[in-house]
């Protein structure tokens, strides 16, 4: 079935570093949603992409989906100990018929002060 | 702001019981949705329902059951808890199946001993 890989599955930055995490899909999506986890929180939608090569910007936050539509990325330029917190990507597909969002495994990033 | 409100943020129960989730959103959402969250397998998605009355099974169903008599209203339930049901259960809605972020409860995190 279908699959959405990310890595790293865990991240430890310091302050002020650049921080990237990478999702990738076994099969062609539809679009590609992302999602911010606090400590101890919920899913909190951020953003979706749904062309090929999008790339989308939110203050820090830089997201990418790729030319072929199985992959995407999110990139935090200097990170801040706000930033601190689970992502997940969820990947659109369609299976036997039904459309639906694929989660990711996550990334946890913590970052040291 | 859509509000999705679980109704237990802790819930212990024995094995065999009968466990009831419920989860209420206000925003007249069609799509309603229930996922566990493990450490390491990220969010997998349990039932879902797209109208009043309509569910669809996930990709991790057997053990489970939903209800949607009302539309704001999805229940999930644990025919007879087990200890591999130990989980965060989070309930999402979202306004259309594809296209929209999905709003998150808080989540329920259930322990059954």
């Amino acid at each position: 079935g279908q699959q959405v890989m990310q890595i790293p599955q865990y991240q430890h930055v310091q302050e002020g570093e650049d921080f990237t995490t990478y999702c990738n899909s076994s099969t062609t999506l539809s679009n590609i949603q992302w999602y911010k986890q606090r400590p101890g929180g919920h899913p909190v939608f951020l953003i979706q992409l749904v062309k090929s090569g999008e790339v989308k910007k939110q203050k820090r936050l830089t997201f990418q989906f790729g030319e072929a539509k199985k992959n995407s990325s999110l990139h935090i330029t200097a990170t801040q100990t706000t930033d601190v917190g689970t992502y997940f990507c969820a990947g659109l597909g369609r299976t036997s018929g039904t459309y639906k969002y694929i989660f990711g495994t996550g990334t946890r990033l913590k970052v040291l002060a | 702001d859509v509000k999705v409100t679980q109704s237990s943020r802790y819930l212990v129960k024995r094995t065999g019981e009968k466990v009831f989730l419920e989860c209420v959103q206000d925003m007249d959402h069609e799509n309603m949705f229930w996922y566990r969250q493990d450490p390491g397998l990220g969010l997998r998605l349990i039932y879902f329902s797209y109208d009043v009355k309509m569910k669809e099974k996930g990709d991790i169903p057997e053990g489970y059951s939903v209800s949607r008599e009302k539309k704001e209203r999805f229940s999930l339930i644990l025919e007879s808890a087990s200890t591999n049901q130990t989980s965060m259960y989070l309930c999402a809605s979202t306004l259309g199946l594809i296209g929209d972020g999905y709003t998150f409860g808080s989540g329920t995190r259930l322990t059954v001993v």
